[in-house]
């Protein structure tokens, strides 16, 4: 299948600083990705979805002034937490449409982990 | 996208087959079966899906009801690494505009030893 890979796999930070996460698909062009994330012991929610070269569809309740999302290359989106605080440590994950099959399957990243202290 | 019913969890000894049901009574005609599963904290996995026969790869077979009001995932030979929780999810799958999977809560599944 098609991978997709996401980087960094954990990051720690400070209250009040900005994380960037990056979304790779590495053997396909992904036309679409989407962003999840998911608290401890709970699935994982949907927050918003990106097309290439074109502006996020947040999910309601998700503020896009603060997870900023840019899907500016077929291969690469970035989700920026931007004053991050410790509600929004969690779980981000990522996944990635468009890989020439028509029917537009799924291939989602590792996660990537993200602790505000 | 229809709704679907998984029981929070289930163990399964090493070894054996593990069955994994999913209740999707109000699913549309045109309206696939996908399984998913996350082994902790990691990204979901694809597993199989199907639309009204039978399936089976490399790593499951999903059987589905003639009425397909429901299916089973089964994984004939359970081992430690499949401990994971287990999504039934059911969605359109067509040529287009992608769209996002919708999880539920998912089957938690143990392997044991």
């Amino acid at each position: 299948g098609a991978v997709v890979s996401q980087h960094p796999s954990r990051v720690i930070c400070k209250s009040g600083t900005s994380v960037k996460i990056e979304c790779r698909s590495l053997d396909f062009q992904a036309t679409t990705m989407f962003w999840y994330r998911q608290f401890p012991k709970q699935s994982l929610m949907l927050m918003a979805t990106s097309n290439e070269g074109s502006k996020a569809t947040y999910e309601q309740g998700v503020e896009k002034d603060k997870f900023l999302i840019n899907h500016a290359s077929l291969t690469l989106s970035t989700l920026t937490v931007t004053s991050a605080h410790p509600e929004d440590s969690s779980f981000y994950i990522c996944s990635a449409s468009g890989g020439g099959s028509s029917y537009n399957e799924q291939f989602f990243g590792p996660g990537t982990r993200l602790t505000v202290l | 996208d229809a709704k679907t019913t998984q029981p929070p969890s289930m163990d399964c000894a090493e070894g054996r087959a593990a069955n994994l049901p999913c209740n999707h009574s109000t699913i549309s005609g045109n309206e696939y079966v996908y399984w998913y599963r996350q082994i902790h904290s990691q990204g979901p996995q694809y597993i199989i899906h199907g639309l009204k026969n039978n399936e089976t790869n490399e790593m499951a077979s999903l059987i589905i009801t003639e009425d397909r009001k429901s299916s089973t995932l089964i994984l004939p030979h359970a081992t430690l690494r499949d401990t994971a929780v287990y999504y039934c999810i059911v969605r359109v799958r067509f040529s287009g505009s992608a769209r996002q999977l919708t999880f539920g809560s998912g089957t938690q599944l143990t392997v044991l030893p």
